[in-house]
């Protein structure tokens, strides 16, 4: 059972270049999300899944794509990396939805050059 | 619109009382939480209220709700070095909304 994992743990990329960052969760959870930290800025949310097949928007969606083809991956799609992209990203995942316990991956560090 | 704010950074020593403030906007908040986050690591889940509660206590952690003024504090007794980690309120309505942090200091 290895709960929440994300992959890669560290990506630099340069301006313009396109990159999927992985979520995975073996916990059968309906809800899945993704925020990005920022410093002084706290996690802010990115988009969000209630379940297989269907996604939505949170706060800062603009130059993020998601998909949700299984309950169990959440990948996000960074089309053309911005350096405003730079941050750490972070998945959650929790059984009902956002008023139950998160479970957090270990992070990926972006750096868009 | 949904905002949840914090002081930045707390120092205290080891051995005192810590108390994390927050602040939220949304009065439809079912559940409030506190998440602990360690370095390198993802937010863990510590402790959480639900709305209809004033107070909550869990060990060394102490939880206090003032729907009135929507302020939350975590009092942490007892302060070890193991503490030190960054500390983030969230509230949730259809979404969960988290503050800025609160980075905890333990000194000796």
């Amino acid at each position: 059972n290895a709960g929440v994992t994300q992959t890669p743990k560290f990506q630099v990329l340069k301006t313009g270049q396109s990159m999927t960052l992985q979520c995975a969760q073996d916990m059968n959870h309906e809800y899945m999300s993704w925020y990005r930290q920022d410093p002084g800025m706290g996690l802010r949310l990115i988009h969000y899944s209630v379940g297989a097949g269907i996604t939505d928007q949170g706060e800062v969606p603009n130059g993020y794509n998601v998909s949700r083809s299984t309950t169990e991956d959440f990948p996000l799609r960074l089309l053309s990396a911005a350096p405003s992209q730079t941050s750490v990203y972070f998945c959650a995942t929790s059984f009902g939805g956002p008023q139950e316990t998160q479970y957090f991956g270990p992070g990926t560090r972006l750096l868009v050059l | 619109g949904e905002d949840v704010e914090q002081s930045l950074f707390l120092s205290v020593r080891e051995g005192d009382s810590s108390v994390i403030n927050c602040t939220y906007t949304d009065s439809s908040s079912t559940y409030l939480y506190w998440y602990k986050q360690e370095p390198g690591a993802g937010l863990q889940l510590l402790t959480y209220i639900f709305s209809n509660m004033d107070m909550k206590q869990d060990q060394r952690l102490t939880v206090l709700l003032n729907k009135k003024d929507k302020h939350l504090s975590l009092r942490i007794a007892d302060t070890q070095t193991g503490d030190s980690a960054i500390y983030f309120c969230a509230e949730s309505t259809d979404k969960l909304i988290f503050g800025t942090g609160t980075r905890l200091q333990v000194f000796p």
